[in-house]
């Protein structure tokens, strides 16, 4: 699976919008963009994914690069319940598929 | 989404025990379960892959015959941590990844279960 480069951490005001990037320049054609996060002393949270379309949920967006080797992952109206560690993880849609974390974002939204 | 739960959610013990922690798919079937662990201040770490019915197969530098991994059904995997020691105490997530079209792609993680080894 291929691996992917995040800011250590970034800040961000209340109510505005989150953009947390992510680089991943050797993504096979096979393999799908994931995001998840954690909040501290939990277990971490699916938020989306997608392949090469951006991609829209209750979440956030997901925004894709054309040629794919870097996404960004969008939270519209922050709030503080967001802060967490972001992760981008990139892997396989089959059974071969294994989600291999790196160091993630620390995203710290402030009042 | 699907739920993903482990018992328990916090263990200690004593040096040389051994602990069993289960994880459980809620509302779905796994074919696949994932073992995870993760110490204070780091990202998690992939220990070991396991299909139902099959050996676990496990990542780099993990022991197997101290991690031992079971999957016996599609709705429950367990890590044993055998005659646990310090610095085995950790934070150990699973996750599990659904046998239906819908919720193939999405791999689903559990609260954790804290580990302190006295």
């Amino acid at each position: 699976d291929a691996k992917t480069t995040q800011p250590t951490s970034m800040d961000c005001a209340e109510g505005r919008a989150a953009n947390l990037p992510c680089n991943h320049s050797t993504i096979s054609g096979n393999e799908y963009v994931y995001w998840y996060r954690q909040i501290h002393s939990q277990g971490p949270q699916y938020i989306i994914h997608g392949l090469k379309n951006n991609e829209t949920n209750e979440m956030a967006s997901l925004i894709i690069t054309e040629d794919r080797k870097s996404s960004t992952l969008i939270l519209p109206h922050a709030t503080l319940r967001d802060t967490a560690v972001y992760y981008c993880i990139v892997r396989v849609n089959t059974n071969a598929g294994k989600s291999t974390f790196g160091d993630g974002t620390t995203l710290t939204v402030k009042p | 989404g699907a739920v993903v739960s482990q018992h328990p959610s916090r263990v200690i013990c004593k040096s040389g025990t051994s602990v069993k922690i289960e994880c459980r798919s809620l509302d779905f079937q796994a074919t696949t379960m994932f073992w995870y662990r993760q110490f204070p201040k780091q990202s998690l770490m992939l220990m070991a892959t396991s299909n139902e019915g099959s050996k676990a197969t496990y990542e780099q530098g993990v022991e197997k015959d101290k991690f031992l991994i079971n999957h016996a059904s599609l709705t429950l995997s367990t890590l044993t941590v055998t005659s646990a020691h310090p610095e085995d105490s950790s934070f150990y997530i699973c996750s599990a990844r659904g046998r239906l079209a819908h919720l193939y792609n999405e791999q689903f993680f559990g609260p954790g279960t804290r580990l302190t080894v006295l």
